[in-house]
Formats: C-alpha cells, sequence, structure tokens
C-alpha cells in the first residue's frame, strides 16, 4: 500500500465548469476525509466518511458540492459550475475508526483546482 | 467552539532549536497533532501528545502541551535547512481535526 493517492495532482478549469476528483484511501482506513486548503491558511474540513456513510458536512460544502464513497473504498468530490473562489488544493486523508494517536491521519499530495 | 491560533513566521538558524507555539480553544480535545508540510505537498503526521500528557519527546522533537493555558509548542533540537516547511498543529476535534493557520519555518545556514 502506498499511501493516500489522489488524482489529478493539479486540475485548471473555466469557471461553470464541473470538476471531479478522486481519492483512493489506505486500504483498511474506514475513514476517509476531504479538506481544502487555500494560500497561506491552514487546512479546513468539508466532510468525512466512515465506510460509506457520510456522517458529517461542514458549512463550507455549498450545493454544488457533492461527495462520495459509494462503496466504502475510494471517494470522489464534485464541483458544479465551479467558481474562481473554488481555487485551493484539496486535501484527502483517511484513517482507522478517529485517527487517534499513533493512527493520525494520513493525508494525500492533494488535488490543486485552479479556476480561471 | 474550535480554534488553533499559531504565529505565522519563524527564522532560525542551522543548529538553534526552534519553537513553534500554538493555542487551541477545545478543552475536550483528546490528542494534538504536529504536522510538517513541504511546498507542493500533503501534510506529513510528525508527532502527536495525548492530553493527559505535558510533554513528548521523539528524536529531535520535544511537544510541551500546558493544558491549563490550551498552550502547546514544538521544539525542534539542531534545526536542519530540510526542516523548513510549514507546520501545522491541530486539535483532534469531534470526529475531525482541526489545523492552525501554520507556522512558516526558515532555516538559514
Amino acid at each position: 500500500d502506498t499511501g493516500v493517492s489522489q488524482n489529478p495532482r493539479h486540475k485548471i478549469t473555466k469557471r461553470g465548469q464541473n470538476v471531479t476528483f478522486r481519492c483512493d484511501p489506505i486500504s483498511e482506513h474506514n475513514r476517509l476525509y476531504w479538506y481544502r486548503q487555500t494560500l497561506g491558511q491552514g487546512p479546513e474540513f468539508l466532510t468525512y466518511f466512515q465506510n460509506e456513510a457520510q456522517l458529517e458536512k461542514s458549512r463550507l460544502l455549498s450545493d454544488r458540492f457533492s461527495a462520495e464513497r459509494p462503496k466504502g473504498s475510494f471517494s470522489t468530490l464534485e464541483i458544479q459550475r465551479t467558481e474562481q473562489g473554488d481555487s485551493a488544493m484539496y486535501l484527502c486523508a483517511s484513517s482507522l475508526e478517529a485517527g487517534l494517536g499513533d493512527y493520525g491521519y494520513t493525508f494525500g499530495s492533494g488535488t490543486r483546482l485552479t479556476v480561471v | 467552539g474550535e480554534d488553533v491560533e499559531q504565529s505565522l513566521f519563524l527564522s532560525v538558524r542551522e543548529g538553534d532549536s526552534s519553537v513553534i507555539n500554538c493555542t487551541y480553544t477545545d478543552s475536550s480535545s483528546t490528542y494534538l497533532y504536529w504536522y510538517k508540510q513541504e511546498p507542493g505537498a500533503g501534510l506529513q503526521l510528525l508527532t502527536y501528545i495525548f492530553s493527559n500528557m505535558d510533554m513528548k519527546q521523539d528524536q529531535r522533537l520535544t511537544v510541551l502541551l500546558n493544558k491549563k493555558d490550551k498552550h502547546l509548542s514544538l521544539r525542534i533540537a539542531d534545526t536542519q535547512t530540510g526542516d523548513s516547511a510549514i507546520y501545522f498543529c491541530a486539535e483532534s476535534g469531534t470526529d475531525k481535526l482541526i489545523f492552525g493557520t501554520g507556522t512558516r519555518l526558515q532555516v538559514f545556514p
């Protein structure tokens, strides 16, 4: 297992287009998280799944955002009708249960979205 | 509410010790974490401390926790140029990590 994998690494899109990102977590991890990181800021929580169930969504996750984890393995994050304010690094992380202590959260390298 | 604050920038000479500070608000946090982020990369877990501890040492890293003041620090001994990065503290909020804004550490020769 090579860790958490995110694709694509970079995405440039025109305003108004839809984009979809994929995250493949560590296989035995049942929790999967999405964070957004803008320049000069720390990661901000968007949503998380335990297995296939989406258990919490941040108020940052507007109606244009949707996340799925259909079989409890990989996850997708879709942004519809992208806006320039959506430009950010989208980070995925996975963990065992609540990710405490030694388990922590393992992060992927992120998908950098640029909306032009 | 949950809020984590850090100073934005720290510059140290190679070989000196670095101390990065963090304050948090959620007294119910079970664990507190330090992550490192290098340019263009994701976040790498450096170390963590359980909330009932006041100190943890891990090779060159020492974490100090003052639970009364909700203050966390990370000391890096013998700082090297490879330690240049952004360091984030994070508290374990309800089922998710809450991150600070990050401290950019610059190490000069």
